[in-house]
């Protein structure tokens, strides 16, 4: 199985700060990642496909980029809704499967 | 509404089973890759079963032998059939649409299994 490794596995940020979240696979998986946001409580959600598109109502202050082995998630200018914890996935191979998470919080 | 809506979660002792249920709706699950995710408490996510469109499946190593995912087209539902359940079993079991079999854009609000004597 594919493993995928996020640092930091906490982040603390204030509003308005730039947050880069990084996402390892353990061999190339080409540009076939996702990224998702999830809240205390509630299903994940959607943010971005293949490494850097963003899904349709996601807001542009998220983006990513990477390809092979090495991926980022970077929000620009932090928001209240975005303290979170942000997986990745990949999806190059059977099984899929995701990072441990990276959670967001107040500082 | 697209929506998808499981039920059938539970407290069960270990070496029982439980069936979980995921009602469609807005789009037809025969058309569409299925998944279930779950994560146990406190921890992060992991896909433990997945329905191409074909009927073909794969399964995580874990709940090989021991789950059954399937369908029904009547009631565009999907199902998780779990049998000789364990306590590390223990998590909220997603129901999700997978677009083309890679990501996945639409989840349920999930349903909580407890494996404890």
């Amino acid at each position: 199985d594919i493993q995928m490794t996020q640092s930091p596995s906490t982040l603390s940020a204030s509003v308005g700060d730039r947050v880069t979240v990084t996402c390892r696979a353990s061999q190339s998986i080409s540009r076939w990642l996702a990224w998702y946001q999830q809240k205390p409580g509630k299903a994940p959600e959607l943010l971005i496909y293949e490494a850097s598109n963003l899904e349709t109502g996601v807001p542009s202050r998220f983006s990513g980029s990477g390809s092979g082995t090495e991926f980022t998630l970077t929000i620009s200018g932090l928001q209240p809704d975005d303290f979170a914890t942000y997986y990745c996935q990949q999806y190059n191979a059977y099984p899929r499967t995701f990072g441990q998470g990276t959670k967001v919080d107040i500082k | 509404e697209v929506q998808l809506v499981e039920s059938g979660g539970g407290l069960v002792q270990p070496g029982g089973s439980l069936r979980l249920s995921c009602v469609a709706s807005g789009f037809t699950v025969f058309s569409n890759y299925m998944s279930w995710v779950r994560q146990a408490p406190g921890k992060g996510l992991e896909c433990v079963s997945f329905l191409y469109t074909g009927g073909g499946t794969e399964y995580t190593d874990s709940v090989k032998g021991r789950f059954s995912i399937s369908r029904d087209i009547s009631n565009n539902t999907v199902y998780l059939q779990m049998n000789s359940l364990r306590p590390d079993d223990t998590a909220v079991y997603f129901c999700a649409r997978v677009r083309y079999g890679d990501y996945i854009d639409l989840w349920g609000q999930g349903t909580l299994v407890s494996v404890s004597s």
